[in-house]
């Protein structure tokens, strides 16, 4: 089965500050893809970042990078020198490949609240 | 560009009703897919489809229908509604493109059932 756990309901952070949001994923496929998305609360879903399974280096988009750790099957999202405007919801998905075809798979999202 | 336009926007309905929601992408991506968002949840994924005449089920299809004429639309059919299909309503197209992989969101359809 698959599934994808984010443990932390919300976080604060302070203006400038790095955050980490933690993901931690479960499959059977061999070859996946991880994702992060963000949702502001106008509600749209905007993506982020994305990690292959056999990426040999972690992903970076600007600000975000995914911390992958293929053993312990978590795939972190780091956001660094925060903004205001990075207080959102914050998604983690995955997609398979072998077993799950084009499915993909959300948690339950993590609530992020930068701090002036 | 467009990227992916979904209407309606709101949507109130009586248990019972059906009604279709529109989806329509305008970057020419096969990939689509169909998700729905229960209050402080995240999305599960209700059917998808691969290319136009070709779709499948997701996690939670029961209550849905779709079809893909076109490479360009993908509308999911309620038939029946009922309470539990009281959501936020997603589309997406996916570009898969080596290295990266991207799904593009619609602004999202919110129905309440009555």
């Amino acid at each position: 089965a698959q599934k994808i756990t984010q443990t932390q309901p919300g976080m604060f952070v302070q203006e400038k500050e790095a955050v980490t949001l933690d993901c931690t994923y479960d499959t059977s496929d061999p070859s996946y893809g991880l994702f992060w998305y963000k949702q502001p609360s106008s509600g749209e879903m905007i993506f982020l970042i994305y990690q292959g399974s056999y990426d040999q280096q972690n992903a970076t988009e600007g600000r975000y990078s995914l911390n992958f750790q293929k053993a312990r099957k978590s795939a972190n999202l780091v956001i660094s020198a925060s903004q205001l405007g990075d207080s959102a919801m914050y998604f983690c998905a995955m997609r398979g490949h072998v077993n799950t075809g084009n499915q993909f798979y959300f948690g339950t999202g993590t609530s992020l609240t930068v701090i002036p | 560009n467009a990227g992916v336009t979904q209407t309606p926007k709101f949507r109130i309905l009586k248990i019972g009703q059906s009604m279709t929601l529109q989806c329509t992408q305008d970057m020419n991506h096969n990939y689509m897919y169909w998700y729905r968002q229960d209050p402080g949840m995240g999305l599960k994924l209700i059917y998808y489809s691969v290319g136009a005449g070709i779709t499948d089920k997701g996690e939670v299809p029961n209550g849905y229908n779709v079809s893909r004429s076109t490479t360009e639309d993908f509308p999911l059919r309620l038939e029946l509604a009922a309470p539990s299909q009281t959501s936020v309503y997603f589309c997406a197209s996916r570009r898969t493109s080596v290295p990266t992989d991207t799904q593009y969101f619609g602004p999202g359809t919110r129905l309440t059932v009555l």
